[in-house]
C-alpha cells in the first residue's frame, strides 16, 4: 500500500458527459500529479500540483482539468468525454521536488 | 523534451535464468531516474531513484545501476513471482516540471 487513495477505481461512463477522480496524497507529501496510461501510449504525465498551486502540465487536453484543495487532495476533472478518453487515471504523490512519487493504485475509466 | 526508450520490450525467463533490462535516456539535466514495477492493473510501484553516474542500489534480487545515457536493472536469479513490467523514467531540468517521463516498460516473465 502506497498511502495514495484514489476514488472511484471504476467508472464507466457515456460520451459527452463530465467525471471527477479524487485523489488523497501520502500523509506529508505536498506535491501530487496526474497521470494518464493507455495501451498505446503508456504513462502520460498531466499536470502537477504543489500545495494548492498549479506547477506544471504535461499532456493535458483542454478538456480536462484539475485542482488541489487546502487539504491537499486532489480532483481531476474531464468533461466532454471521448470513447479516447478510456484509460487509467492514476494519481502519484511527493515530499519533494527531486524525490521519487508513489502511486495509487489508479481509477479506470471506460467511455462507452 | 526528455525521452526514456527501454528494451527489450518483453522477455521471457526461466526461474533462476538473469538477465538485464536496459533503459535508455536523452534528459537535460537529470533530477533523477526512477524504476517502478506495475503488476496488470495496478499502480506502479517504487523500486529505485538514482541521481549520478556510478551510482547503483540494490533489493534483493534486483540491482539498478546508472551511466550518463543509460541504466541498466539486474535480475538475479529471479522468481516467477518477479514477473511484472518494469517501468524507467527521468525527471530533468526542462520546463520547471516534476512530473516523470516514462518508458513503455519491459514485460517481464518468469517461467517455473
Amino acid at each position: 500500500d502506497s498511502g495514495v487513495t484514489q476514488t472511484p477505481k471504476h467508472l464507466i461512463t457515456a460520451t459527452g458527459q463530465r467525471v471527477t477522480l479524487r485523489c488523497s496524497p501520502r500523509s506529508g507529501d505536498l506535491s501530487v500529479y496526474w497521470y494518464q496510461q493507455s495501451l498505446d501510449q503508456g504513462l502520460q504525465f498531466l499536470i502537477q500540483y504543489y500545495n494548492g498551486e498549479e506547477r506544471a502540465k504535461g499532456n493535458i487536453l483542454e478538456r480536462f482539468s484539475a485542482q488541489q484543495f487546502p487539504d491537499l487532495h486532489s480532483e481531476l476533472n474531464l468533461s466532454s468525454l471521448e470513447l479516447g478518453d478510456s484509460a487509467l487515471y492514476f494519481c502519484a504523490s511527493s515530499v519533494a521536488w527531486n524525490t521519487e512519487a508513489f502511486f495509487g493504485q489508479g481509477t479506470r475509466l471506460t467511455v462507452v | 523534451e526528455d525521452q526514456v526508450t527501454q528494451s527489450p520490450e518483453a522477455l521471457r525467463l526461466q526461474e533462476g535464468e538473469s538477465s538485464s533490462l536496459n533503459c535508455s535516456y536523452t534528459v537535460s539535466g537529470l533530477r533523477g531516474l526512477f524504476w517502478y514495477r506495475q503488476d496488470p492493473g495496478k499502480g506502479p510501484e517504487f523500486l529505485f531513484t538514482l541521481y549520478s553516474a556510478g551510482e547503483e542500489k540494490e533489493k534483493e534480487r534486483l540491482k539498478a545501476t546508472l551511466t550518463k545515457k543509460e541504466s541498466f536493472l539486474h535480475i538475479t536469479a529471479p522468481k516467477p513471482e518477479d514477473s511484472a513490467t518494469y517501468l524507467c523514467a527521468v525527471r530533468g531540468l526542462g520546463g520547471g516540471a516534476d512530473g516523470l517521463t516514462f518508458g513503455k516498460g519491459t514485460h517481464l516473465i518468469i517461467q517455473p
